[in-house]
């Protein structure tokens, strides 16, 4: 089975510090690495998105960094704010006649202290 | 979530009912998909749709079923609701299945 592993499980920060969330996958098939991001009682929401071809992507204060030897990618937030607490998922797609599946990793709960 | 609302937001059955919930998009893609969460596990894939009457199972489809009669509707059906389907639902849209999905706003089933 496919999988995705997830880590850390949790996480807490300082107003100001960085987050970090990594993911590992096993396919080498999949072709596009999205993160979403779930606040409480409502649905995850795409936040950024990388393809294999590329080692790094930046929008705003997130970054993706994705190793493609090593098989991982991680989500950088950089000077974490309140607001950015909530629950981060990584996903994985695999191409080809995959019909947009996303197989998630596990989640990691995001707290940020003011 | 504009353009896609999930229908019951909160339900409470009781076990070995059948239980119907309900995803209606209004952005014409047509790719839909059925995911539950539970802590320690993510988003699970259920069922996912390629195309109207055109379904495939997830990674946990025992205990459900799935219908699309026309692009706009996916119904995940509970055949007969056990404890351990007790979870939170979520629908999904993709317009070419390689970019991503929004979800709808979730169901919280609570079998007792």
């Amino acid at each position: 089975q496919q999988q995705v592993k997830q880590s850390p499980q949790s996480l807490i920060v300082q107003k100001g510090g960085i987050s970090i969330i990594n993911c590992a996958y096993e396919n080498t098939a999949f072709d596009y690495f999205p993160w979403y991001q779930q606040f409480p009682g409502k649905g995850p929401a795409l936040l950024i998105a990388i393809r294999p071809d590329v080692s790094e992507k930046k929008e705003g204060r997130f970054t993706i960094s994705f190793n493609k030897s090593a098989k991982q990618f991680s989500l950088h937030i950089m000077d974490s704010q309140p607001g950015d607490s909530a629950t981060y998922f990584c996903a994985s797609h695999a191409g080809g006649t995959s019909y947009g599946k996303l197989t998630f990793g596990q989640g990691t709960i995001l707290t940020v202290h003011p | 979530d504009a353009g896609i609302t999930q229908s019951p937001r909160h339900k409470v059955t009781e076990t070995g009912t059948p239980v119907t919930l309900r995803c209606h998009q209004t952005e014409n893609h047509r790719y839909m998909y059925w995911y539950r969460q539970d802590p320690g596990h993510g988003l699970r894939l259920i069922h996912y749709s390629y195309g109207v009457k055109d379904t495939d199972k997830g990674e946990v489809s025992d205990g459900y079923s799935v219908s699309r009669s026309k692009t706009e509707d996916f119904l995940l059906t509970l055949e007969s609701a056990t404890s351990s389907q007790t979870s939170v639902y979520f629908c999904a849209i993709s317009l070419t299945g390689t970019n991503g999905y929004t979800f709808g706003s979730g169901t919280r089933l609570t079998v007792v």
